[in-house]
């Protein structure tokens, strides 16, 4: 059965510093990654999306993530945070041949940036 | 776009009533979600829709809960009777679904309902 794994359930960082949030997931087919973003009192918004390609996915607001098929690992970076990135991250994945759009999300990491 | 859209967006009610949550998805979109997400358990898969048709409802915590989608357009989440436990933030999503090519969710902002 598919899995997320997030191992981190609160980051507390400076602003400025970098970022990397871990994210494990557990298919035995073809996967498509997905990272959400969830800012305090809104509904989640999708911050970057892997289907197939390079590896190096680049999402909005400077995030990127990197799809490690080897370690089935698709972890968030970002090289220096700012306040207004606290806020709840989500990894995702899906099946990619599945017969609906079935996601399954992680337990998300609360990020919260120290001003 | 006015992306997907949901209603009431509060709703407060006492134990023991019927409790409706609505959902317009995203015009075009063949699937529709409902999750849950409180403290405790994060964000739960409820049931989901292809094509107007339940295709997982694993997610419903009991026969209290029932959802439907009589058409694309429209999807509804009741619990009957509702109880303090069922105090959450309902999401629903929708998304173009696998025929497609696209597997991204859009969410609604969401219904806070607290049950007393």
């Amino acid at each position: 059965a598919q899995s997320v794994s997030q191992h981190n359930h609160h980051v507390i960082l400076s602003e400025a510093a970098s970022l990397e949030l871990g994210c494990n997931y557990s298919y035995g087919g073809t996967v498509n990654l997905f990272w959400y973003v969830q800012y305090p009192g809104q509904h989640l918004q999708l911050l970057l999306k892997y289907f197939s390609g390079d590896p190096l996915v680049k999402g909005i607001k400077g995030f990127e993530a990197e799809f490690i098929k080897s370690k089935f690992s698709f972890n968030l970076r970002k090289p220096s945070v700012q306040w207004s990135d606290t806020a709840e991250y989500f990894c995702a994945v899906s099946g990619g041949y599945s017969s609906a759009s079935k996601i399954i999300f992680g337990s998300g990491t609360r990020l919260s940036i120290r001003p | 776009d006015a992306g997907v859209i949901q209603s009431p967006r509060h709703e407060v009610t006492e134990m023991g009533q019927e409790v409706t949550l609505r959902c317009k998805p995203i015009s075009g979109h063949n699937s529709l979600f409902w999750y849950r997400q409180t403290m405790m358990r994060g964000l739960e898969l409820l049931i989901y829709f292809n094509n107007n048709v339940p295709i997982d409802d694993s997610g419903m915590p009991e026969d209290r809960f029932s959802a439907k989608m009589p058409n694309a357009s429209f999807s509804t989440l009741k619990i009957q009777p509702s109880e303090p436990r069922d105090s959450a933030v309902y999401f629903c999503a929708s998304s173009l679904g696998e025929l497609a090519g696209s597997y991204e969710q859009f969410f609604g902002p969401g219904t806070r309902l607290t049950v007393l």
